[in-house]
């Protein structure tokens, strides 16, 4: 069994749509929760972290951190073609070690 | 601020060939890290240097990957002899310490094994 959880996709939505995008992990030391997102031939761009459970919200994107399920969430609103990518979760421990998920393929349609 | 440079782009060897990796990170960034990341899956660390002390290579094959940090700057990563599974993207990452800091990646090395 993997660390680090991902449902490869992908997943397609039409343009304005809500997307919910999730993680799940098995290491309760994990402290660090972090959502990348990776554009085709192009290296992951941090998109939000969060440290403790709860919700952090910056623009369209919602990060959602349930240490008591091991269940992390990003929601983007109104969803764009721009926002087509892979969307990688990330998480660590007390170092700055990274464990990723395998990615969630997005594809918004206009 | 110039962003995490590596070279070449892509790299295209045979099996048994030895193949290597250049990265530049930010300046001032003191950690510097590699990854494979293989077609489909997440990335996976290598290792990470702190200047240019390594502060875990766990989960490098050391029977034929290397990588060194002189100086605490740029950094290769070597693979000798190279198999069919190492086709993977190589990515570098640097940031300013080993507590928790954001990453930065570079492009990556697409590198396939023929």
């Amino acid at each position: 069994q993997k660390e680090v959880e991902q449902d490869p996709g992908p997943l397609s939505v039409p343009e304005g749509a809500i997307v919910s995008l999730n993680c799940t992990y098995s290491n309760s030391a994990f402290q660090y929760f972090m959502w990348y997102r990776q554009y085709s031939r192009k290296g992951p761009e941090l998109l939000m972290y969060t440290y403790s459970s709860g919700n952090k919200e910056d623009g369209r994107f919602t990060a959602q951190v349930d240490k008591s399920s091991k269940y992390i969430s990003l929601f983007i609103r109104d969803s764009q073609p721009s926002d087509s990518a892979t969307y990688l979760c990330a998480m660590n421990n007390a170092g700055n070690m990274l464990t990723f998920g395998g990615g969630t393929r997005l594809m918004v349609k206009p | 601020e110039a962003g995490v440079a590596q070279s070449p782009r892509y790299k295209i060897i045979e099996k048994r060939q030895s193949v290597a990796f250049w990265c530049n990170p930010i300046s001032g960034h003191a950690t510097l890290y590699w990854y494979q990341q293989i077609l489909g899956q997440g990335p996976k660390l290598l290792i990470q240097f702190q200047n240019n002390g390594v502060v875990d290579d766990s989960q490098l094959p050391k029977d034929r990957f290397s990588a060194e940090r002189l100086k605490g700057v740029d950094s290769t990563l070597k693979i000798q002899p190279a198999k069919l599974e190492d086709s993977a993207v190589y990515l570098c990452a640097s940031s300013w310490g080993t507590a928790y800091n954001e990453q930065f990646f570079g492009p990556g090395t697409r590198l396939t094994v023929l």
